[in-house]
């Protein structure tokens, strides 16, 4: 799978945009950006993923450079219930593959 | 929605005991993964199975073990526990064989070996 490369961490202010970066420079032709989160201790939860065209679900957008050699998470309206570690992560779709978590950014939503 | 049950929620053993951690899979979810969290760490994948045969193996010691069993739900063996074992162990499952790949994670077991 693909190395990402993600900031440590990262501040927003409730009710604005969070928007979180990915760098994935050695991305393959068929490896998917997938993202997820964790908020303390809990399970990861599955975010959203695309390919290469941008995507957008009730949890937040995804866009992907036309190179997809980056991207970014968009949440549209920080909450305080928002405050996460985000991972963003490269897999090809489908089988069994295993997620590989890197570092992640811990995105801290304040009042 | 169902989600997956993990049993277990907290665990307290000495070193040297065993513990068993179970995991049961959202209906029609035939893969079944395992990760590891240590204090202050990211997810560390262990293993995984398909259709009751292991399909991946990642920095699992040999001291644990697992398994899929016919109904779906997975059981992870640990044997001769050290105080390094303490961590979040998460199981997760996904559905192969359907559309959707992604894999949806359960609440985790927090073992605490003293």
């Amino acid at each position: 799978d693909a190395k990402t490369t993600q900031p440590t961490s990262m501040d927003c202010a409730e009710g604005r945009a969070a928007n979180l970066p990915c760098n994935h420079s050695t991305i393959s032709g068929n490896e998917y950006v997938y993202w997820y989160r964790q908020i303390h201790s809990q399970g990861p939860q599955y975010i959203i993923h695309g390919l290469k065209n941008n995507e957008t679900n009730e949890m937040a957008s995804l866009i992907i450079t036309e190179d997809r050699k980056s991207s970014t998470l968009i949440l549209p309206h920080a909450t305080l219930r928002d405050t996460a570690v985000y991972y963003c992560i490269v897999r090809v779709r489908g089988g069994t593959d295993k997620l590989i978590f890197g570092t992640g950014t811990r995105l801290q939503v304040f009042p | 929605a169902a989600g997956v049950i993990q049993s277990p929620r907290h665990l307290i053993k000495e070193k040297r005991e065993t513990a068993t951690l179970k995991c049961y899979p959202i209906p029609r979810h035939d893969t079944v993964y395992w990760y590891q969290q240590g204090p202050g760490q990211d997810p560390q994948f262990l293993i995984s199975f398909y259709e009751k045969m292991q399909s991946d193996k990642g920095s699992i010691p040999d001291r644990f073990s697992a398994q899929q069993f016919s109904d779906y739900h997975s059981e992870l063996n640990m044997s001769s526990l050290e105080l390094g074992d303490s961590a979040l162990y998460f199981c997760a499952s996904s559905f192969y064989s359907g559309s959707s790949y992604e894999q949806y994670f359960g609440p985790g077991t927090r073992l605490t070996v003293t």
